[in-house]
């Protein structure tokens, strides 16, 4: 098992520019998140989707949108990037959230906007 | 607005020492999860604490939840190198609140 995967692992954008980030899981989850971490800030919820066919805001949503394609594949679109959204962005997947299941995450994309 | 905090935020210490990371929480909860990170790493679960007066241990690290104080701690024992990590704790709220992470330096 891969676990969850992201790509790209790096992308340099100029402001405006978009981009899409994937990530994957193969562990068969129901439940997948996007989150961003800054430095000194700590991991902070972007977008999740608790089962497919469902997508939810967390606590920083704005100028990201998200797709879940299907249950193994949950997207993060920057329409229109900006310095600020310079960040490391992981995925993370779990199965039974409910239950209290860990989440495991992604190896992270490192994101520069200039 | 659920705050979860963190102390001490940073942490050198000697091998050999003991230490622990507290983690305070605003809101009811008893679900909490401590993660470890390496440095330009992703996440790795540690802990999974699911009651008041649960306790877990793995090797030299021992995790506690005390959800009437809403206080969780992370208790390292004969501090070793290869436990230079940035720790992090998170609260179930309906979906994961972060702490700001501890980093820690274990120095010879």
């Amino acid at each position: 098992n891969a676990g969850v995967t992201q790509t790209p692992k790096f992308q340099v954008l100029k402001t405006g520019q978009s981009m899409t980030l994937q990530c994957a899981q193969d562990m068969n989850h129901n439940s997948m998140y996007w989150y961003r971490q800054d430095p000194g800030m700590g991991l902070r919820l972007i977008y999740y989707s608790a089962s497919e066919g469902t997508t939810d805001k967390g606590e920083v949503p704005n100028g990201y949108n998200v797709s879940r394609l299907n249950k193994r594949e949950f997207s993060l679109r920057l329409e229109s990037a900006a310095p600020s959204q310079t960040s490391v962005y992981f995925c993370a997947s779990t199965k039974r959230p409910k239950a209290a299941d860990t989440q495991y995450f992604g190896p992270g994309t490192r994101l520069t906007v200039l | 607005e659920l705050k979860v905090e963190q102390n001490p935020l940073f942490l050198s210490m000697q091998e050999g020492k003991n230490y622990t990371i507290y983690c305070n929480y605003s809101t009811t909860s008893d679900r909490l999860y401590w993660y470890r990170q390496d440095p330009g790493k992703s996440l790795e679960s540690l802990f999974v604490l699911l009651s008041n007066g649960a306790v877990k241990q793995e090797g030299r690290l021992m995790a506690s939840l005390d959800t009437k104080a809403r206080l969780s701690t992370l208790h390292i024992t004969a501090a070793v190198h290869d436990l230079s990590a940035t720790y992090f704790c998170a609260v179930d709220a309906r979906n994961l609140i972060f702490g700001k992470g501890t980093k820690l330096s274990v120095k010879p």
